[in-house]
């Protein structure tokens, strides 16, 4: 079972849409979480951290449930310029560890 | 530099063929990691570094993999022996803290393709 698991899509939605992904991860040990952005054939960059208590940036909000081992991320009024692809990073005293990634692809 | 470097940008080996592939990380970050990306996947941990010492390589898949990093700074990623299974962007990491996420950043990557 990989460390942590994603849908990977992809998720095709017109722009404006609300869109949700989740990811789950197997390690309880794990201390810090977060959402990157990848881009076609572009390094992976940092989105957004993940809190117990939610946070929010503009349009994207995260959620992690530490009981359930479980990471949210929402991206509410989609834009052309959110089609990416989105990693859940987890990590503890380890590296960062990814998921698989899920794509996303809003369209006009 | 203001971000991290790394060359080539892209690299055709032929199979058998031995390749080095350079990363320059942002100057002042003691913690290095280098990521495997096959196509349709996310990054995998190779190996990391903080500052010359080589803490964690517990991700590379074989010993024909080896890197180094010998004064701190710059890292080199060596793969012998070149399989078409090795085809996959490097992805080079830098960090002045591990332990914090928020803090890595990543180089543009190699695209290795074997042949």
């Amino acid at each position: 079972r990989k460390e942590v698991e994603q849908d990977p899509g992809p998720f095709n939605v017109p722009e404006g849409a609300t869109v949700a992904f989740n990811c789950t991860y197997s390690n309880s040990a794990s201390q810090s979480f977060f959402w990157y952005r990848q881009d076609c054939r572009k390094e992976p960059k940092l989105l957004m951290s993940v809190y117990s208590s939610g946070n929010e940036d503009g349009r994207f909000t995260a959620q992690l449930n530490r009981a359930s081992q479980y990471i949210s991320l929402l991206i509410r009024d989609s834009k052309l310029s959110d089609s990416a692809t989105y990693l859940c990073v987890v990590t503890g005293n380890t590296p960062l560890v990814f998921g698989k990634g899920t794509r996303l692809s809003v369209i006009a | 530099g203001a971000g991290v470097s790394q060359s080539p940008r892209y690299k055709v080996a032929k199979r058998g063929q031995d390749v080095a592939l350079r990363c320059d990380p942002i100057s002042g970050h003691v913690s290095l990691f280098w990521y495997q990306q096959a196509l349709g996947q996310g990054p995998e941990f190779l190996t990391y570094f903080q500052n010359e010492a080589q803490l964690d390589k517990s991700g590379l898949p074989s010993d024909r993999f080896f890197a180094e990093r010998p004064e701190g700074s710059v890292s080199t990623l060596k793969i012998q022996r070149t399989q078409q299974e090795d085809s996959a962007v490097y992805l080079c990491a830098s960090s002045l803290n591990p332990r914090q996420g928020r803090g890595y950043t990543f180089g543009s990557g190699t695209r290795l393709t074997v042949v």
